[in-house]
């Protein structure tokens, strides 16, 4: 079975541009949540997204937006990427609840 | 400000020996709790969940205290495979996770 998928795998930009991560849930998973994680600490949980509606979002700006499709999977939005945006970008998707969640590869953003 | 704190380490043990690692809480409403696993540059994988009547898998057994807000995660039998970074995880019914920032255990021959 495919586990949850993010896309791209690396990504550099420049500040002030913008950055679109994409990511597809485990099939069957209706909930994806979006984390940040910089070296040496844990993820931060940026926002959760279950049958298309936000259910928690984390503290960050609001240039970080998200949102998710009919089929489940989920955009991540960020703009006016600053130098600290520079992340492992997670996505992990669930059954729904706050059970357990199952992370994707993530996408390492880099930003100079 | 709900937090969740761990020690960072590293945890440096032998083969064969059996660590501990402690995560306490602030938020009292938190009902889900969670140990997660992560090696180096690689995503979260799930190691178990935590239930109010402790948890055990093998080699490796959670408990929660509530009264004292902590969770544990026990490694009996250490293997080399299980260096890694042990990620705990609180969430309340706010639907917002806290994870603590891991431990890190090297197993060493």
């Amino acid at each position: 079975d495919a586990g949850v998928t993010q896309s791209p795998t690396h990504l550099i930009k420049t500040r002030g541009q913008h950055v679109t991560l994409r990511c597809s849930p485990i099939s069957g998973h209706k909930s994806v949540s979006w984390y940040q994680q910089v070296l040496g600490q844990g993820p931060q949980f940026i926002f959760q997204y279950y049958e298309k509606e936000e259910r928690g979002r984390g503290n960050f700006p609001d240039r970080f937006s998200a949102r998710q499709f009919p089929n489940y999977s989920s955009e991540l939005n960020v703009n006016a990427l600053l130098l600290g945006d520079s992340a492992l970008y997670l996505c992990a998707s669930s059954g729904g609840g706050m059970g357990e969640q199952y992370f994707g590869p993530g996408t390492r953003l880099t930003v100079t | 400000r709900k937090e969740v704190e761990q020690d960072p380490g590293p945890f440096n043990v032998p083969e064969g020996a059996t660590v501990a690692f402690n995560c306490t809480y602030s938020n009292s409403a938190s009902q889900s709790f969670f140990w997660y696993r992560q090696d180096c540059r690689k995503e979260p994988k799930l190691l178990m969940s935590v239930y109010s009547s402790g948890n055990e898998d093998g080699r490796f057994t959670a408990q929660l205290n509530r009264a004292s807000q902590y969770i544990s995660l026990l490694i009996r039998d250490s293997k080399l495979s299980d260096s890694a970074t042990y990620l705990c995880v609180e969430s309340g019914g706010s639907y917002i996770p806290t994870f603590g920032r891991g431990t890190s255990l090297i197993v060493h021959p």
